[in-house]
């Protein structure tokens, strides 16, 4: 039973290009959890989102940044026209369609740099 | 504001010593709190929590916690430490009231255990 998979692990940007990250969950596991990870930082919240239904988005910057977790397939996570703030490592997790967060797994996460 | 506060960036320990990671915390309501760990390019693991009940919680790989609400802390403890234990600890706590994934984190704390 694979983990949560998280591709590309390293991805490197020129800014104003745009990345896309993405997230397998686990098998069986229907809720996904995007955060962030600035250098020297703990992990910061972004979004969670179940099938289809984006849930809580309040961690999600207002521009450029937007996710998906469609029907079948992977979740996205999208950057537009990146910047060098942008750099950072992106983390996502997934829980089953039952019981409290602390289920959650990890993925190894990507690390996103901004040139 | 809602935060969690690791205030070691690095605790050194002897292998077979005891240690001890800091966890202190501030959130409006009831808190859920969590520690997790990272070893080197992994994705964070769940080590324990607590909901209610006991103030002492007991985890994974012989860790436990010790939930103390008038000093806001949750502060991580192993009896004997191991080599193996080396790594990142994260703490975190989630607002009941928030949405199941919106866990804040602390920065982390590196433990290092010398033989």
């Amino acid at each position: 039973n694979a983990g949560v998979m998280q591709n590309p692990r390293h991805l490197v940007r020129r800014r104003g290009q745009e990345a896309r990250l993405r997230c397998s969950p686990m098998k069986g596991h229907s809720h996904v959890y995007w955060y962030r990870q600035l250098p020297e930082e703990g992990l910061k919240f972004m979004v969670y989102l179940q099938k289809e239904n984006i849930i809580d988005e309040s961690g999600m910057p207002k521009e450029r940044f937007s996710a998906e977790f469609p029907k079948e397939g992977p979740s996205i996570l999208r950057i537009q026209q990146v910047v060098r703030g942008d750099s950072a490592a992106y983390f996502c997790a997934s829980s089953p369609p039952t019981g409290e967060f602390t289920e959650a797994f990890f993925g190894q996460g990507t690390r996103l740099t901004v040139v | 504001a809602q935060s969690v506060a690791q205030p070691e960036d690095q605790v050194n320990v002897a292998e077979g010593n005891p240690l001890t990671v800091k966890c202190t915390y501030s959130v409006s309501g009831n808190p859920y709190l969590f520690w997790y760990v990272q070893y080197p390019n992994r994705g964070l693991q769940f080590l324990l929590k607590y909901i209610t009940g006991d103030n002492l919680v007991k985890g994974s790989y012989g860790f436990e916690a010790e939930f103390n609400k008038s000093q806001t802390s949750f502060h991580l403890k192993k009896p004997s430490a191991l080599v193996s234990d080396s790594a990142l600890y994260f703490c975190a706590v989630r607002d009941k009231r928030g949405s199941q994934g919106n866990l804040i984190f602390g920065k982390g704390t590196k433990l290092s255990v010398k033989p």
